[in-house]
């Protein structure tokens, strides 16, 4: 079964707020990836973390990669509509094969005009 | 590049049957992975290829699975005899090389197959 217990489940927030949601796990990632799905699509990666306590940018996108190893947060600013989606957080624990991502069950964001 | 292609997209199927999904992954690309998505479990792993080789098959649920890939530019997942739990959203994925920090790690997904099992 699933580590990872990502929140919030779903957001609906107003176009230009900022969006932050985040994944914890209960024991040690190697490797934290988010992504986003579209209605219909696969998911698309957004950001790969790879060291404990790494900040990374994408555009709006900042997610970063807690320096306990076992979390991670990704933060969405000044929110627009084609942010709607549902964000997935992956990651690898130490125990996995490096190819074996555990998925998050996903924040879906709906954003409002 | 035409990305990740998948067929077909949706299959609907009687309790019973065999299903077979294919997969084109994207040239190049020497990793090819593929997965489950079920509102209940959310995104599974099932199996993986490197180099047309299976790698993990730890999450293949159960012997009615089968997974192969008979060279660089085709894979097939089938499940048989098919039974209404299989019903999900079966996705395939490429990437050249396993998360790399320039980004050649990147898993392109493909938009899945939609199976629905009567």
């Amino acid at each position: 079964g699933q580590q990872l217990n990502q929140s919030p489940q779903s957001m609906f927030i107003q176009e230009g707020e900022d969006v932050s949601m985040n994944c914890t796990s209960s024991s040690i990632f190697n490797t934290w990836l988010w992504y986003k799905q579209d209605p219909g699509e696969g998911p698309v990666l957004l950001i790969a973390l790879y060291k404990a306590g790494e900040l990374t940018s994408n555009g709006r996108l900042t997610a970063q990669f807690g320096i306990t190893r076992k979390d991670s947060f990704l933060n969405i600013s000044a929110s627009i509509p084609s942010d709607v989606g549902i964000y997935f957080c992956a990651g690898t624990g130490t125990t996995d094969s490096w190819g074996k991502l555990q998925f998050g069950a996903g924040t879906q964001v709906v954003v409002t005009p | 590049d035409a990305g990740v292609i998948q067929s077909p997209r949706h299959e609907v199927t009687e309790m019973g049957q065999e299903v077979t999904l294919r997969c084109k992954p994207i040239s190049g690309h020497d990793y090819l992975f593929w997965y489950r998505q079920t509102m209940m479990r959310g995104l599974e792993l099932l199996i993986y290829f490197n180099n047309n080789v299976p790698i993990d098959d730890s999450g293949m649920p159960e012997d009615r699975f089968s997974a192969k890939m008979p060279n660089a530019s085709f894979s097939t997942l089938k499940i048989q005899p098919s039974e209404p739990r299989d019903s999900a959203v079966y996705f395939c994925a490429s990437s050249f090389y396993l998360f790399s920090r320039t980004g050649a790690g990147e898993a392109f997904f493909g938009q899945g197959t939609r199976l629905t099992v009567v």
